[in-house]
């Protein structure tokens, strides 16, 4: 079965670096979710998409930004990055009750 | 605000029945989940009840739900080392919704 295609895997940027990571949710799940997941934590909600419109917003930095496209994959774009954004960022797609995870992006920032 | 609590480690012996245990205290969560994470991977969905069921049973997997007192369980039988992970507990308060993690809990199963 398909799943949430999330690129790159892995990303190593510089302070003060953008950095754009793409997700490519399940055919025919029209909400999009983002999240970071620290070191050791648990994942935080950053900010979700139903139908390429912003559905609701959790903890997202103002540096953060994201959209849904009409092919319904979603990107997140960071910009002036900081040491405390190396996480791995989560995208999961939705069928209404069941939230399914891609592999993540593991963000470096050096 | 929402809150999801678990105990931070499980340790067990391959072949027992493992039980986790989660606490959540938003009132209007509907759908309760548990997802399972390998170190450096993704987070499956192991399964997810709804808040008007008591348990729900899918293979070795039993997820109890307890709505009064807010607490959540699962129980794998027959534990295999392949089970080692963290298991996470996570609540929204309806379909669509985002969903609220606690800590997650380390399990080890040791041979």
């Amino acid at each position: 079965a398909a799943g949430v295609i999330q690129s790159p895997r892995h990303l190593i940027k510089e302070k003060r670096e953008t950095a754009t990571l793409k997700c490519y949710p399940i055919p025919r799940h029209d909400t999009v979710y983002w999240y970071q997941q620290g070191p050791g934590q648990d994942p935080q909600f950053l900010i979700s998409f139903y139908e390429k419109m912003q559905s609701d917003k959790g903890s997202i930095p103002d540096r953060f930004s994201a959209q849904q496209f009409s092919d319904y994959h979603s990107e997140l774009n960071m910009s002036s990055l900081e040491l405390g954004d190396s996480a791995l960022y989560f995208c999961a797609s939705s069928s209404e009750y069941e939230q399914y995870f891609g592999p993540g992006t593991r963000l470096t920032v050096t | 605000g929402e809150d999801v609590e678990q105990s931070l480690f499980l340790s067990v012996r391959e072949g027992d029945s493992s039980v986790i245990n989660c606490t959540y205290t938003d009132s209007s969560s509907t759908y309760l989940y548990w997802y399972k994470q390998e170190p450096g991977a993704g987070l499956q969905l192991l399964t997810y009840i709804f808040s008007n069921m008591d348990m729900k049973q899918d293979q070795r997997l039993t997820v109890l739900l307890n709505k009064k007192d807010k607490h959540l369980s699962l129980r794998i039988a027959d534990t295999q080392t392949g089970d080692s992970a963290i298991y996470f507990c996570a609540e929204a308060s309806g379909g669509y919704s985002t969903l609220t993690f606690g800590k997650g809990t380390m399990l080890l199963v040791s041979p």
